[in-house]
């Protein structure tokens, strides 16, 4: 089936830790985004790129590192400079000029 | 960062019911806006997107329009089902830098 696949879905990590997410899509697109949730707000971005070997930051990407080493491929680093990681990740992707996106089905991580 | 504002913040009705949300936005620099729905443990899936100004869209019992001139969206249910609880998230694209902005979503809950 074509889609988006997040790993893992839950995780727990000591505080100092670096975590790496998983985002692999099948969908042939060029564009991914890491979206972080927390309670009562909206998706907020945190990196996207629009091109393998490409990304920019996009609001909140202060702690956070990514990678595009292939077109399936946006994994998502939390790093330990990073100061408030616990929350929800949501990963997309989706065609250039402003289409519909799709999404996976989110990573919950709790950092302890 | 960008203002998307949804309003309510949540919304109980019953069976039958009809019902809408707002989605406001700043109205410059727009390119496209996007209606999703997110149930509970699953992904957002796109409902709507939409681009002209007086733009109207429908799906079934799901009606949505645009107003750019003025900054707002509304998405209307006809004849709530339980089926349509969810949350309704709105996100505004800029220009064409594939960079959505969404606001915290109006969550739905629809009594039997």
């Amino acid at each position: 089936d074509g889609g988006i696949t997040q790993s893992p879905k839950y995780l727990f990590r000591k505080e100092g830790q670096n975590v790496t997410l998983s985002c692999e899509q099948n969908l042939n697109h060029d564009a991914m985004y890491w979206y972080r949730q927390d309670p009562g707000q909206g998706l907020r971005l945190i990196y996207y790129s629009q091109i393998v070997n490409d990304f920019q930051k996009g609001d909140i990407a202060e702690g956070y590192s990514v990678s595009r080493e292939k077109k399936e491929s946006f994994p998502l680093t939390v790093t330990s400079a990073q100061k408030n990681p616990t929350a929800f990740y949501l990963c997309a992707s989706g065609t250039h000029s402003g289409n519909t996106i799709y999404f996976g089905e989110g990573s919950w991580l709790t950092v302890v | 960062i960008l203002n998307v504002e949804q309003s309510p913040q949540s919304l109980h009705v019953q069976e039958g019911d009809s019902t809408n949300f707002t989605c406001s936005f700043p109205s410059s620099n727009f390119y496209a806006l996007h209606w999703y729905r997110w149930e509970t443990a699953k992904s957002p899936e796109a409902l709507f997107v939409m681009t002209l100004n007086g733009d109207e869209k429908k799906k079934g019992r799901i009606s949505a329009t645009l107003n750019t001139k003025e900054g707002y969206s509304y998405l209307y249910i006809k004849g709530s089902q339980p089926e349509d609880s969810a949350t309704y998230l709105c996100a505004f694209i800029v220009d064409n830098f594939n960079k959505f902005y969404f606001g915290s979503g109006t969550k739905l809950n629809v009594k039997p």
